[in-house]
């Protein structure tokens, strides 16, 4: 699976947009990019995955370059519950299912 | 909403003694995963597990890990004789299929400490 570099921490102010970079330049063909986010240690949640196209759903957007190299999630009216960790992995997809290589994440704080 | 459940929530064990984890997956899904979590690093794969058998395992899933689905319901996780490094926060998860649409569900962890 290709190798995801996200920044260590971003802060966000309330009610505000909060856009998580995501690169994965060496990302191929049949790799989709999800998203997941975990907040104070509790078991990771999913958000919102891809191919190629942008992708929104009721928790947040995704907004896929063109060449495919990098991506941001958008998280449009951040609240103070959005702080956690967001991690971009990238994933080929096997019939049998696939394991979640996890990085480090990007550690948003949303202050008042 | 449908959620996968584990059971303790929290463990404590000495060195040496036998673990069981145990897990309830989301009740229609067929593909189940062990994750770790050593405190301060990040979530680490274990073994997947489909069709009542180990789709794949990482290096961390040695001789001293086993996963069993003893019934429709439950899947556990057994650590033979637990070391001080075991000590972690160990997710189940489970998934409804294993293409794209299908993404992965975590229960809340258990934590094992080992003294």
């Amino acid at each position: 699976d290709a190798k995801t570099t996200q920044p260590p921490s971003m802060d966000c102010a309330e009610g505000r947009a909060a856009n998580l970079p995501c690169n994965h330049s060496t990302i191929s063909g049949n790799e989709y990019v999800y998203w997941y986010r975990q907040i104070h240690s509790q078991g990771p949640q999913y958000i919102i995955h891809g191919l190629k196209n942008n992708e929104t759903n009721e928790m947040a957007s995704l907004i896929i370059t063109e060449d495919r190299k990098s991506s941001t999630l958008i998280l449009p009216h951040a609240t103070l519950r959005d702080t956690a960790v967001y991690y971009c992995i990238v994933r080929v997809l096997y019939n049998q299912g696939g394991k979640l290589i996890f990085g480090q994440g990007t550690e948003l704080s949303v202050k008042p | 909403e449908p959620e996968v459940t584990q059971t303790p929530s929290h463990q404590v064990t000495q060195m040496g003694q036998e673990v069981i984890l145990r897990c309830v997956p989301i009740s229609n899904h067929l593909y189940f995963y062990w994750y770790r979590q050593i405190l301060g690093q990040k979530v680490e794969f274990l073994v997947s597990f489909y069709n009542n058998e180990i789709s794949e395992k990482s290096e961390i899933f040695d001789d001293q890990f086993s996963v069993e689905r003893p019934d429709g319901s439950n899947f556990t996780l057994k650590i033979r004789s637990t070391k001080l490094e075991d000590s972690a926060m160990y997710f189940c998860a489970s998934s409804e299929a294993g293409g794209h649409s299908y993404e992965q569900y975590f229960g809340p962890g258990t934590r094992l400490t080992v003294t």
